[in-house]
C-alpha cells in the first residue's frame, strides 16, 4: 500500500518558469511533511517542510502547499533554475514519529 | 552543519560474503539513524531504525539475520549484509537525526553506498 504517491515519474519546465510537484497521502494521521530533492548517486537533500497545522510554508524561491481536505501538497519551485533538475522526494510523518515515509520521486529537468 | 557521511561509497563483493556499511553523523549527535534501500527508479524503502544503545528496529519484511544493523555511539551506525547474494545489490543510504534538534523529524542523508554482488 504506497500511503505516498507521486504520481507524476518525470516533469520539464523551462528555465524561469513555475515548477509544480504534486504529492498524494492517503494516511490521514501524517502531520508533518517534507520536500528532500536527490541527485544520482547521492543521498536526499532536505530542502522544506510544513507541518499539517499550516497550508503553506515558504522558503526562497521554495513554497510548499498543502491542502488538508484533499490529502495533497505541492512544491512550487520559482523561478526554475537549471541547478534543480533532480528527483523530487516528499516524505510524510505521523505522531511526531521520526520514521519517514517517501513517495517514488519526481524526475524534473529544466531546459534552458 | 549536519553533514553524514558513508563508506565504502561503492563496494563489489562475491555471493557469500559479508559486507560492512558505515554511516557516521559528523558535527552532530545521531539520536537516531536510519537504513534505506533504494532500487533503480523506485522509492527510498525504510529497512531499519537503530537508537543508539539498542536493537535496531527492522520494517516488516527485511530479515535481521541478514541486514545487522549496530549503532554503538551517537557518531556512527553500521549495516552489514551477511551472506550476500547479486539479490542483494542496491543502493544503501543512512540517514541521522537528533533528539536534541528543534525539528528532530527531519533526518540528514549520506551519499549513500552502491552494493554489487557478483
Amino acid at each position: 500500500d504506497q500511503q505516498v504517491k507521486q504520481n507524476s515519474p518525470s516533469l520539464s519546465v523551462q528555465e524561469g518558469r513555475i515548477s509544480i510537484l504534486n504529492c498524494d497521502y492517503t494516511n490521514s494521521m501524517f502531520d508533518y511533511f517534507l520536500w528532500y530533492k536527490k541527485y544520482p548517486a547521492e543521498g536526499p537533500t532536505f530542502l522544506i517542510s510544513i507541518s499539517s497545522i499550516k497550508d503553506k510554508n515558504e522558503d526562497g524561491r521554495f513554497t510548499v502547499f498543502l491542502n488538508k481536505s484533499a490529502k495533497h501538497l505541492s512544491l512550487h519551485i520559482v523561478p526554475s533554475q537549471p541547478g534543480d533538475s533532480a528527483v523530487y522526494f516528499c516524505a510524510a510523518s505521523a505522531g511526531g514519529a521520526q520514521k519517514l515515509v517517501f513517495g517514488q520521486g519526481t524526475r524534473l529537468t529544466i531546459n534552458p | 552543519g549536519a553533514v553524514v557521511s558513508q563508506h565504502p561509497s561503492w563496494v563489489i563483493c562475491k555471493s557469500g560474503t559479508s559486507v560492512k556499511i558505515e554511516c557516521r553523523s559528523l558535527d552532530f549527535q545521531a539520536t537516531t539513524m536510519f537504513w534505506y534501500r533504494q532500487f533503480p527508479k523506485q522509492s527510498l524503502m525504510l529497512m531499519a531504525t537503530s537508537n543508539e544503545g539498542s536493537k535496531a528496529t527492522y520494517e516488516q519484511g527485511v530479515e535481521k539475520d541478514k541486514f545487522l544493523i549496530n549503532h554503538a555511539s551517537l557518531t556512527l551506525s553500521t549495516l552489514t549484509v551477511t551472506s550476500a547474494h547479486p539479490e542483494d545489490s542496491s543502493f544503501y543510504i543512512c540517514s541521522a537525526s537528533s533528539s536534541q534538534q528543534a525539528r528532530y523529524y527531519e533526518q540528514y542523508f549520506g551519499p549513500g553506498t552502491r552494493l554489487t554482488v557478483t
